[in-house]
Parts: structure tokens; C-alpha cells; sequence
């Protein structure tokens, strides 16, 4: 079993509706992280948290530390928001390495 | 001010050639991670470098793989004798510090293919 598990593995969503991705963990963390792959394969960090919530613009993210769960959410999706989206943690004691969930495929259709 | 780069995007080898993969990291940061990314699977960490310094690489097969930071230039992710299995996504990352509440910032990553 994963140490990092996401659900779902693909989600395919009509523009304008409300998207969660769930991201589940079995570990002691000390911060998580939300990635975005896009289709030509480049990375980019969208959040780090270790508590509470975060937003920036349509995204929000937020993290139950005592549950060892995340969700990621996009309001009102746009086909560009179509990627892969990666949960990731840096797992207590082991510093600043990453241990990856396996992403959730996110297309939004126009 | 530049990202972290990575170079070459693609990389095509024969089995048995070696290949060598560059990171230059972000102006400023003095941490770099590579991870590999195979085929339908996710990201795996590999190793962990300050400069001139090794300091995880609990994710690097022990044999044929090797990670450098040196002092002046790029980091430097080498796989000797490639087989067909080393065919993937190789992305390196940097950070300003080590410390886990650092943000990573994701290169373009190097597509390695071994024919």
C-alpha cells in the first residue's frame, strides 16, 4: 500500500463545475505539497501546507492533520486546468525529500 | 531570473552508452533533488545534494547511478550502462534551504530514452 494515496485516479469535469481531488496519507508529516503536471510533462508547485487552508485564485487546499488527509479544490475549472495533479509529503524524519501519491488526471471539457 | 533548467529535455542512448544529465538550480538556492518518473507510474525520489555534498540517496539504485553537485557548475545525475529500464522522466528540483518547509521548484525535467 502506498504511503500516499489519491483519489480519484481520473476525473473528467464539464467547465464551470466544482472539483475536489482527495489525497490520503499513512505517515507522520511535517508539510504536504500539491503539484501540477501539465500535459507537456513540466512541474509546478501550486501549495505547501502543514495546517489549515490555503487559496490562490480558483484553487484551494486544505489539510486535517489528526484525519491524515488533503483536498484539493478548483472552483469554477477551465479546460486549462486539464493536468495531472500530485499530492506529495515530506514525511517526518526524513527531511526535505518528497514521497509522491500517484496523481489524479484532471480533464475539464469545454 | 531564470528557473531551474535542465538539460538535455531529451536524451536518446543505446543500451550500454552512458548518459549524463544536467540541473542547474534556481539563482540562490543551494539544495537540489532528482526524482524519476517511469513510465504510467508516479514520482520517485532519488537523491538529495548540497554542494559538494551528498546528503540522501536512499532513492539511487546502488549500482550504475551516480549524483554530483560540485562546487561551480551544474549538478550532474549520471546512469552508466543504460538498459531499457532506465527509459523515463528524470526531474530535478532546488530549494533554498533544506529544511522540509522549503518550497521545491520543479525543473522541466529530461526524457530519457534507451533504445
Amino acid at each position: 500500500k502506498n504511503e500516499v494515496e489519491q483519489s480519484p485516479q481520473n476525473l473528467t469535469a464539464q467547465e464551470g463545475e466544482f472539483i475536489t481531488i482527495n489525497c490520503s496519507y499513512s505517515v507522520g508529516i511535517s508539510a504536504l505539497h500539491w503539484l501540477q503536471q501539465h500535459p507537456g510533462g513540466g512541474i509546478v508547485s501550486l501549495f505547501m501546507l502543514s495546517s489549515g487552508k490555503k487559496k490562490h485564485g480558483r484553487l484551494i487546499a486544505t489539510i486535517n492533520i489528526q484525519e491524515k488527509h488533503s483536498s484539493l479544490h478548483i472552483t469554477a475549472s477551465h479546460p486549462r486546468d486539464s493536468a495531472v495533479y500530485i499530492c506529495a509529503v515530506n514525511r517526518s524524519g526524513s527531511g526535505s525529500r518528497l514521497t509522491f501519491g500517484e496523481g489524479t488526471q484532471l480533464t475539464v471539457n469545454p | 531570473n531564470a528557473g531551474v533548467m535542465q538539460n538535455p529535455r531529451h536524451l536518446v542512448r543505446r543500451r550500454g552508452q552512458e548518459a549524463r544529465l544536467r540541473c542547474s538550480p534556481m539563482k540562490g538556492h543551494s539544495h537540489v533533488y532528482w526524482y524519476r518518473q517511469l513510465p504510467e507510474e508516479g514520482l520517485k525520489f532519488m537523491v538529495y545534494l548540497q554542494k559538494e555534498n551528498i546528503i540522501d540517496e536512499s532513492g539511487m539504485p546502488k549500482e550504475r547511478f551516480s549524483a554530483e553537485f560540485p562546487k561551480e557548475g551544474p549538478s550532474i545525475l549520471r546512469i552508466q550502462q543504460v538498459v531499457r529500464g532506465d527509459s523515463a522522466a528524470y526531474f530535478c528540483a532546488s530549494s533554498r534551504q533544506g529544511a522540509f518547509d522549503n518550497e521545491q521548484f520543479f525543473g522541466p525535467g529530461t526524457r530519457l530514452t534507451v533504445l
